[in-house]
């Protein structure tokens, strides 16, 4: 297992398209987390998946964002009618249940999104 | 007040020199935290867990303030491969899963 993949690596969309991102975690992980980061600023939650299951989203997640983790395994993120406001490193990351209190995350290297 | 904030940076050390930054938090029953290591560009790493006073690991030294809440990382005889920035990370007050991350402290070994 070579950790979090995150595919693709760099996404450059017109403003209004529909972008998608995929994150592997790593195989024995049950906890998926996605957050965003832009620059200067540290990462932002932006939902969190227990196997299947979406348990936790933030406020920041419009209805334009939408996140799903079909078999508890890979997730996607995608993101309708982008705007300029979401350009942004988009990050994944895995732990164990109860895990991430005692060893924290383990990040994938991030899509980087630029909407132009 | 944010729930997790930093030392502004950023921090321009000599290598060799010892460097310490505070973070403080706002939830009071936080048990765990941690600091990250961010390289330009790339994502976050896990540096150290801090649970009860303090951990320590080689040259590195974070301690815990729970009367205070902060943190705090110590870094001795830096070296240029610390240059980064370092993300202080708590748990929020209403939410078991997510983490809250402090805009960090970018560093710099000269």
């Amino acid at each position: 297992d070579t950790g979090v993949s995150q595919n693709p690596r760099h996404k450059i969309t017109k403003r209004g398209q529909n972008v998608t991102f995929r994150c592997d975690p790593i195989s024995e992980h049950n906890r998926l987390y996605w957050y965003r980061q832009t620059l200067g600023q540290g990462p932002e939650f932006l939902t969190y998946f227990q196997n299947e299951a979406q348990l936790e989203k933030s406020r920041l997640l419009s209805d334009r964002f939408s996140a799903e983790r079909p078999k508890g395994s890979f997730s996607t993120l995608e993101i309708q009618r982008t705007e300029q406001g979401d350009s942004a490193m988009y990050l994944c990351a895995s732990s164990l249940a109860g895990g991430f209190a005692n060893y924290g995350y383990t990040f994938g290297s991030g899509t980087r999104l630029t909407v132009v | 007040r944010k729930e997790v904030e930093q030392d502004p940076g950023p921090f321009n050390v000599p290598e060799g020199a010892t460097v310490a930054f505070n973070c403080t938090y706002s939830n009071s029953a936080s048990q765990s935290f941690f600091w990250y290591r961010q390289d330009c560009r790339k994502e976050p790493k896990l540096l150290m867990s801090v649970y009860s006073s303090g951990n320590e690991d080689g040259r590195f030294t974070a301690q815990l303030n729970r009367a205070s809440q902060y943190i705090s990382l110590l870094i001795r005889d830096s070296k240029l491969s610390d240059s980064a920035t370092y993300l202080c990370v708590a748990p929020p007050l209403d939410s078991n899963y997510q983490l809250i991350w402090g805009a960090g402290t970018k560093l710099f070994i000269k």
